[in-house]
């Protein structure tokens, strides 16, 4: 398998633009997790799925996220309109269960909202 | 609720010494823990994990971390340390429910120094 697969891997945009991320997970995988890395909050879950259903949002910071996971194999999380405090990098991850397996992180978006 | 915590934001360590990243947990019932690592522009990988059993256990790239229920810690170590070890360290609980999400630490960053 190719592990999970993210992109862009780099996205620069100005701010008030709509910025989507997508993520391909593991096959077989249950749950898709999105976080959100910064230097100053560290590692931030936002939300959460099980066979593509929402379980928990409650990371998500307000109305402009939203994540979607259409299929089992594909998910997004847009932001719109994006915001300069927006810049971070997301990761997408992948696991078998929610809490007793370990998860699948892959490479990362890094987005920078100018 | 549950939570981890990792006491040192920096470790510093002489190549061949023995390396210990340190963390500690709280959680409800008997945890789930795991370490993962980050290299620079990566995502964070799967090292290890304890879920029940013997309280040393063995991961990947000669790893290891000990389990001690009456201390409730979980320290990462490794007999000897490489440069190629440093890297961003992130310690990781869940608890013993099936939908108990999984909590990460702030991150340890560790230095091997040549």
């Amino acid at each position: 398998d190719a592990g999970v697969i993210q992109s862009p891997r780099h996205e620069v945009t100005e701010m008030g633009q709509e910025v989507t991320l997508r993520c391909k997970p593991i096959s077989g995988h249950d749950y898709l997790f999105w976080y959100r890395q910064t230097m100053m909050r560290g590692l931030e879950l936002l939300i959460y799925f099980n066979n593509n259903v929402p379980i928990d949002d409650s990371g998500m910071p307000e109305d402009r996220f939203s994540a979607k996971m259409p299929n089992a194999s594909f998910s997004t999380l847009k932001i719109q309109p994006s915001e300069p405090r927006d810049s971070a990098v997301y990761f997408c991850a992948s696991s078998l269960t929610v809490g007793t397996s370990g998860q699948y992180f892959g490479p990362g978006t890094r987005l920078t909202v100018l | 609720a549950q939570s981890v915590a990792q006491p040192e934001d920096q470790v510093n360590v002489a190549e061949g010494n023995p390396l210990t990243v340190k963390c500690t947990y709280s959680v409800s019932g008997n945890p789930y823990l795991f370490w993962y690592v980050q290299y620079p522009n990566r995502g964070l990988q799967f090292l290890l994990k304890y879920i029940t059993g013997d309280n040393l256990v063995k991961g990947s790239y000669g790893f290891e971390a000990e389990f001690n229920k009456s201390q409730t810690s979980f320290h990462l170590k490794k007999p000897s340390a490489l440069v190629s070890d440093s890297a961003l360290y992130f310690c990781a609980v869940s608890g013993e429910t099936s939908y108990d999400k999984v909590i990460f630490g702030p991150g340890t960053s560790l230095s091997v120094i040549p």
